[in-house]
Protein backbone atom coordinates (compact mmCIF):
# COMPACT_ATOMS: atom_id res chain seq x y z
CA UNK A 1 0.00 0.00 0.00
CA UNK A 2 1.72 3.53 -1.04
CA UNK A 3 -1.07 5.36 -0.16
CA UNK A 4 -1.39 8.60 1.45
CA UNK A 5 -5.10 9.59 2.46
CA UNK A 6 -6.79 12.76 3.04
CA UNK A 7 -9.73 14.15 3.36
CA UNK A 8 -11.57 15.93 3.04
CA UNK A 9 -10.83 16.22 -0.79
CA UNK A 10 -12.70 19.71 -1.04
CA UNK A 11 -13.59 21.71 1.93
CA UNK A 12 -15.12 25.38 2.14
CA UNK A 13 -14.71 27.75 5.09
CA UNK A 14 -15.69 31.05 6.12
CA UNK A 15 -12.80 33.43 7.47
CA UNK A 16 -14.18 32.95 11.32
CA UNK A 17 -14.91 29.25 10.89
CA UNK A 18 -11.98 26.06 12.34
CA UNK A 19 -11.37 23.52 10.36
CA UNK A 20 -9.29 20.74 10.24
CA UNK A 21 -7.33 18.63 7.25
CA UNK A 22 -6.90 15.19 7.85
CA UNK A 23 -3.90 12.60 6.59
CA UNK A 24 -3.18 9.30 7.04
CA UNK A 25 -0.64 6.50 6.01
CA UNK A 26 0.33 2.73 6.60
CA UNK A 27 3.40 2.83 4.73
CA UNK A 28 5.07 2.97 8.26
CA UNK A 29 6.92 6.69 7.02
CA UNK A 30 8.35 8.25 10.02
CA UNK A 31 8.16 11.58 8.15
CA UNK A 32 5.48 13.64 7.01
CA UNK A 33 4.87 16.88 5.16
CA UNK A 34 2.37 19.59 4.89
CA UNK A 35 2.19 21.15 1.49
CA UNK A 36 0.54 24.42 0.14
CA UNK A 37 -0.05 25.05 -3.65
CA UNK A 38 -1.88 27.62 -5.62
CA UNK A 39 -2.90 27.35 -9.16
CA UNK A 40 -0.19 27.34 -11.89
CA UNK A 41 2.60 26.90 -9.05
CA UNK A 42 4.73 24.23 -7.69
CA UNK A 43 4.25 23.21 -4.17
CA UNK A 44 5.60 24.87 -1.25
CA UNK A 45 6.89 23.59 1.81
CA UNK A 46 4.77 24.27 5.26
CA UNK A 47 5.93 21.58 7.90
CA UNK A 48 7.60 18.46 8.00
CA UNK A 49 6.92 16.40 11.01
CA UNK A 50 10.16 13.94 12.09
CA UNK A 51 9.05 10.59 14.22
CA UNK A 52 5.98 12.74 15.59
CA UNK A 53 7.75 15.60 16.40
CA UNK A 54 7.90 19.33 14.40
CA UNK A 55 11.36 19.49 12.91
CA UNK A 56 11.00 22.20 9.86
CA UNK A 57 8.39 24.91 10.30
CA UNK A 58 8.53 27.09 6.68
CA UNK A 59 7.53 30.61 9.12
CA UNK A 60 4.02 29.50 8.41
CA UNK A 61 0.93 31.61 9.90
CA UNK A 62 -0.18 30.60 13.25
CA UNK A 63 -3.56 30.69 11.66
CA UNK A 64 -2.68 27.08 10.34
CA UNK A 65 -1.78 24.70 13.53
CA UNK A 66 -0.27 20.88 12.16
CA UNK A 67 -0.16 18.17 14.58
CA UNK A 68 0.69 14.45 14.89
CA UNK A 69 -1.25 12.36 16.89
CA UNK A 70 0.61 9.22 16.21
CA UNK A 71 2.89 8.21 13.10
CA UNK A 72 0.13 7.55 10.54
CA UNK A 73 -2.00 10.43 10.91
CA UNK A 74 -1.37 14.15 10.47
CA UNK A 75 -3.48 17.13 11.16
CA UNK A 76 -3.39 20.47 9.53
CA UNK A 77 -5.90 22.49 12.26
CA UNK A 78 -7.34 25.64 10.41
CA UNK A 79 -8.56 28.69 12.19
CA UNK A 80 -9.31 32.38 10.87
CA UNK A 81 -8.05 32.20 7.74
CA UNK A 82 -7.91 34.57 4.71
CA UNK A 83 -9.06 34.10 1.64
CA UNK A 84 -5.74 34.24 0.03
CA UNK A 85 -5.51 31.38 1.88
CA UNK A 86 -6.89 29.36 -1.00
CA UNK A 87 -5.70 26.28 -2.54
CA UNK A 88 -4.41 22.91 -2.70
CA UNK A 89 -2.98 21.54 0.29
CA UNK A 90 -0.98 18.39 -0.07
CA UNK A 91 -0.22 15.78 2.20
CA UNK A 92 3.23 13.80 1.71
CA UNK A 93 5.21 10.46 3.53
CA UNK A 94 9.04 9.44 3.11
CA UNK A 95 10.81 6.45 4.71
CA UNK A 96 13.84 6.34 6.71
CA UNK A 97 15.35 3.46 5.47
CA UNK A 98 18.76 4.22 4.48
CA UNK A 99 19.04 6.99 2.01
CA UNK A 100 16.72 5.35 -1.31
CA UNK A 101 13.33 7.12 -0.26
CA UNK A 102 10.74 8.84 -1.62
CA UNK A 103 7.77 11.40 -0.86
CA UNK A 104 4.16 10.28 -1.14
CA UNK A 105 1.71 12.63 -2.11
CA UNK A 106 -1.98 12.00 -1.17
CA UNK A 107 -4.63 13.80 -3.39
CA UNK A 108 -5.21 17.40 -1.86
CA UNK A 109 -7.63 18.90 -0.40
CA UNK A 110 -8.56 21.92 -2.30
CA UNK A 111 -9.64 24.56 0.32
CA UNK A 112 -11.88 27.65 -0.27
CA UNK A 113 -12.06 30.46 2.18
CA UNK A 114 -14.71 33.01 1.58
CA UNK B 1 20.92 29.47 -3.50
CA UNK B 2 17.39 27.64 -2.50
CA UNK B 3 15.83 27.85 -5.78
CA UNK B 4 15.33 25.16 -8.56
CA UNK B 5 15.01 26.33 -12.14
CA UNK B 6 12.74 24.44 -14.65
CA UNK B 7 12.53 25.00 -18.80
CA UNK B 8 10.38 25.33 -20.43
CA UNK B 9 7.47 26.88 -18.93
CA UNK B 10 5.43 24.55 -21.10
CA UNK B 11 6.28 22.35 -24.01
CA UNK B 12 3.66 20.68 -26.90
CA UNK B 13 5.31 18.00 -28.23
CA UNK B 14 4.01 15.52 -30.82
CA UNK B 15 2.70 11.92 -30.42
CA UNK B 16 5.92 9.64 -30.58
CA UNK B 17 8.71 12.73 -30.06
CA UNK B 18 11.06 13.04 -27.56
CA UNK B 19 10.02 15.82 -24.36
CA UNK B 20 13.39 17.14 -22.79
CA UNK B 21 12.50 19.37 -19.51
CA UNK B 22 15.39 21.26 -17.69
CA UNK B 23 16.82 22.25 -14.41
CA UNK B 24 19.48 23.54 -12.62
CA UNK B 25 20.27 24.08 -8.75
CA UNK B 26 22.70 26.20 -7.12
CA UNK B 27 22.98 24.79 -3.62
CA UNK B 28 25.43 21.81 -3.75
CA UNK B 29 23.85 20.34 -0.16
CA UNK B 30 21.15 19.15 -2.91
CA UNK B 31 21.47 15.12 -3.13
CA UNK B 32 18.27 14.14 -4.16
CA UNK B 33 16.72 15.29 -7.30
CA UNK B 34 13.04 13.21 -8.14
CA UNK B 35 10.76 13.78 -10.56
CA UNK B 36 7.06 14.52 -10.28
CA UNK B 37 4.21 14.18 -12.72
CA UNK B 38 1.25 16.31 -11.68
CA UNK B 39 -2.25 16.14 -13.60
CA UNK B 40 -4.96 18.66 -12.92
CA UNK B 41 -6.99 18.24 -9.58
CA UNK B 42 -4.29 15.69 -8.43
CA UNK B 43 -1.69 15.50 -5.95
CA UNK B 44 2.15 15.67 -7.23
CA UNK B 45 3.39 11.19 -8.30
CA UNK B 46 6.70 10.37 -8.31
CA UNK B 47 8.51 9.51 -11.78
CA UNK B 48 11.90 8.72 -11.42
CA UNK B 49 14.50 9.77 -9.13
CA UNK B 50 18.44 10.24 -8.91
CA UNK B 51 21.17 10.71 -6.44
CA UNK B 52 24.39 13.16 -7.95
CA UNK B 53 26.80 9.87 -7.69
CA UNK B 54 24.71 8.64 -10.95
CA UNK B 55 24.55 10.34 -13.86
CA UNK B 56 22.06 9.05 -15.63
CA UNK B 57 18.73 6.59 -14.97
CA UNK B 58 16.29 4.94 -16.98
CA UNK B 59 12.87 3.58 -15.91
CA UNK B 60 10.86 2.42 -19.21
CA UNK B 61 10.10 5.64 -21.58
CA UNK B 62 11.77 8.12 -18.66
CA UNK B 63 15.40 8.87 -18.51
CA UNK B 64 16.76 11.48 -15.80
CA UNK B 65 20.73 12.65 -17.38
CA UNK B 66 22.57 14.45 -14.46
CA UNK B 67 25.27 16.89 -15.03
CA UNK B 68 26.78 17.33 -11.58
CA UNK B 69 29.36 19.54 -12.34
CA UNK B 70 27.53 22.07 -14.11
CA UNK B 71 24.35 21.58 -11.20
CA UNK B 72 22.48 20.82 -14.07
CA UNK B 73 19.61 17.87 -14.49
CA UNK B 74 17.40 16.58 -17.37
CA UNK B 75 13.86 14.84 -17.70
CA UNK B 76 13.59 12.98 -20.83
CA UNK B 77 10.68 11.34 -22.28
CA UNK B 78 10.71 8.74 -24.91
CA UNK B 79 7.98 8.18 -27.25
CA UNK B 80 5.65 10.57 -25.94
CA UNK B 81 1.61 9.54 -25.71
CA UNK B 82 -0.89 11.90 -25.32
CA UNK B 83 -1.37 10.59 -21.98
CA UNK B 84 1.71 12.04 -20.58
CA UNK B 85 0.10 15.36 -21.19
CA UNK B 86 0.54 17.08 -17.49
CA UNK B 87 2.53 19.34 -15.28
CA UNK B 88 5.80 17.87 -14.61
CA UNK B 89 8.42 19.12 -11.90
CA UNK B 90 11.44 18.91 -10.93
CA UNK B 91 13.05 18.81 -7.12
CA UNK B 92 15.85 19.01 -5.03
CA UNK B 93 16.40 18.03 -1.48
CA UNK B 94 19.27 18.15 1.17
CA UNK B 95 18.83 14.98 3.14
CA UNK B 96 18.66 16.91 6.70
CA UNK B 97 18.68 14.52 10.23
CA UNK B 98 16.19 11.72 8.01
CA UNK B 99 13.91 14.56 6.60
CA UNK B 100 13.59 15.17 2.98
CA UNK B 101 13.05 19.28 2.30
CA UNK B 102 12.00 19.06 -0.84
CA UNK B 103 12.50 22.49 -2.99
CA UNK B 104 10.41 22.47 -6.49
CA UNK B 105 11.17 23.73 -9.62
CA UNK B 106 8.55 25.86 -11.14
CA UNK B 107 6.81 23.38 -13.63
CA UNK B 108 6.03 22.45 -16.81
CA UNK B 109 3.43 21.95 -18.36
CA UNK B 110 3.52 19.15 -21.23
CA UNK B 111 1.08 18.66 -24.28
CA UNK B 112 1.26 15.93 -26.25
CA UNK B 113 -0.61 15.91 -29.39
CA UNK B 114 -2.47 12.57 -30.80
Amino acid sequence: DTEVTQTPKHLVMGMTNKKSLKCEQHMGHRAMYWYKQKAKKPPELMFVYSYEKLSINESVPSRFSPECPNSSLLNLHLHALQPEDSALYLCASSSYRGLDTEAFFGQGTRLTVV
Amino acid sequence: QQQVKQSPQSLIVQKGGISIINCAYENTAFDYFPWYQQFPGKGPALLIAIRPDVSEKKEGRFTISFNKSAKQFSLHIMDSQPGDSATYFCAASPYTSGTYKYIFGTGTRLKVLA
